[in-house]
């Protein structure tokens, strides 16, 4: 069983470009998590999602950040007009959920991918 | 809004030595606990999860405890090797996780 895939590992990008990165959860998981890593900081939760819904978009930026799940396909995580501060780790999560139900299972981990870590130029 | 603290924020300890990491937390409603692992450039590996009705947890030479109504948890490395370098994150779990910033842990051969 794959673990959680992250595609690019590094992205390069100059002041005002777009930045896309993919997160395909392990199999099996229906539920997406992206978390932020500033330089010097703590990871801080973003935006949870399940297939074409977004549950909690409470940690994401008011303006030019935006996700997506759809129903068939990895997650995305978008990030428009980049500026240097976007410089970062973006880690993608993903957990199991109870069968039957649409709720994570208090039991499992979120299983990380290995991030992919954006320098913007 | 939930907050987690962690301490100390770096450690160095000679080789043998048991490592003692605290966390701390605000809000005690939780599912459960987790501690990661991160290494330098590196994504995370989940070392150990207590559930919010559990006290404690171990794997191998790991051990953490959990005291939901004081908002802390701590977690033992017991006789610490080089390969134990990194940093050791603490984060509770609403649904979403809330991470500590981490101790930076240094084994010193």
């Amino acid at each position: 069983n794959a673990g959680v895939m992250q595609n690019p590992r590094h992205l390069v990008r100059r002041r005002g470009q777009e930045a896309r990165l993919r997160c395909s959860p392990m199999k099996g998981h229906s539920h997406v998590y992206w978390y932020r890593q500033l330089p010097e900081e703590g990871l801080k939760f973003m935006v949870y999602l399940q297939k074409e819904n977004i549950i909690d978009e409470s940690g994401m930026p008011k303006e030019r950040f935006s996700a997506e799940f759809p129903k068939e396909g990895p997650s995305i995580l978008r990030i428009q007009q980049v500026v240097r501060g976007d410089s970062a780790a973006y880690f993608c999560a993903s957990s199991p959920v109870a069968e039957g139900e649409n709720v994570p299972l208090p039991q499992e981990t979120q299983y990380f991918g290995p991030g992919t870590r954006l320098l913007v130029l | 809004k939930q907050e987690v603290t962690q301490i100390p924020a770096a450690l160095s300890v000679p080789e043998g030595e048991n490592l003692v990491l605290n966390c701390s937390f605000t809000d005690s409603a939780i599912y459960n606990l987790q501690w990661f692992r991160q290494d330098p450039g590196k994504g995370l590996t989940s070392l150990l999860l207590i559930q919010s009705s559990q006290r404690e947890q171990t794997s191998g030479r790991l051990n953490a405890s959990l005291d939901k109504s004081s908002g802390r948890s701590t977690l033992y490395i017991a006789a610490s090797q080089p390969g134990d370098s990194a940093t050791y994150l603490c984060a509770v779990d609403d649904y979403k996780l809330s991470f500590g910033a981490g101790t930076t842990v240094t084994v010193r051969a």
